[in-house]
């Protein structure tokens, strides 16, 4: 069995840039969650696709945007990068949404934007 | 963004010595839930709990979720060197959406 795996490992941008994020999902899972970490604090929730549509989304603003494909593999994309958008970014996958389902995390991307 | 009470922030202990976390919401969950996350890695599920006042163990960790559905702690006993890392509650909404605490640093002497 395959865990939750995510590439890049690390990037770094600049302000401005754009910047796709990939993972892929834990074999037999079919929900991915997508979080922000930054130095020092807990994960914080992005959004989440079920069956490739976004199913629940933080308070993160439109130029956070994702994707999910029918393999369940998902993308995250951010837009016009600031510079506090630096973080840790968690993919976790999950099968059905029921107690028991939990979410397994891969080891993130860490991004740097100068 | 919205985050859980989490305490305390860090622990320095002796190996063999028993710790004691707890995480506090003002929302109640329905699913409690405890994490572990190392240097360069994504969390690891420790232990999941389900109903109110359930007592659950893993090994030398056990963890309670609270009468309330507002509160949950860890307990850790037996402390070894390995148990170092930071260690996160998390309660799961309906949607499935966890909402994270901020951590607490577990730093153990040999």
């Amino acid at each position: 069995e395959t865990g939750v795996t995510q590439s890049p490992t690390h990037l770094i941008k600049t302000r401005g840039q754009q910047v796709t994020l990939r993972c892929s999902s834990q074999s037999g899972h079919n929900t991915v969650s997508w979080y922000q970490q930054a130095l020092g604090q807990g994960p914080q929730f992005i959004f989440q696709y079920y069956r490739e549509e976004e199913n629940g989304r933080g308070n993160f603003p439109p130029r956070f945007s994702g994707l999910q494909f029918p393999n369940y593999s998902s993308e995250l994309n951010v837009n016009a990068l600031e510079l506090d958008d630096s973080a840790l970014y968690l993919c976790a996958s999950s099968g059905q949404l029921e107690a028991g389902n939990e979410q397994f995390f891969g080891p993130g991307t860490r991004l740097t934007v100068l | 963004g919205q985050q859980l009470n989490q305490s305390p922030q860090s622990m320095f202990i002796q190996e063999g010595e028993d710790v004691s976390m707890n995480c506090t919401s003002s929302s109640i969950f329905n699913t409690w839930l405890w994490y572990k996350q190392d240097p360069g890695e994504g969390p690891v599920l420790l232990i999941a709990l389900y109903k109110a006042g359930e007592l659950t163990s893993n090994g030398r960790l056990t963890a309670q979720f609270g009468i309330t559905r507002k509160d949950s702690f860890l307990n850790i006993s037996a402390s070894i060197p390995s148990d170092v890392g930071i260690y996160f509650c998390a309660g799961r909404s309906n949607t499935g959406k966890l909402i994270f605490g901020q951590g607490t640093t577990l730093q153990v002497k040999p």
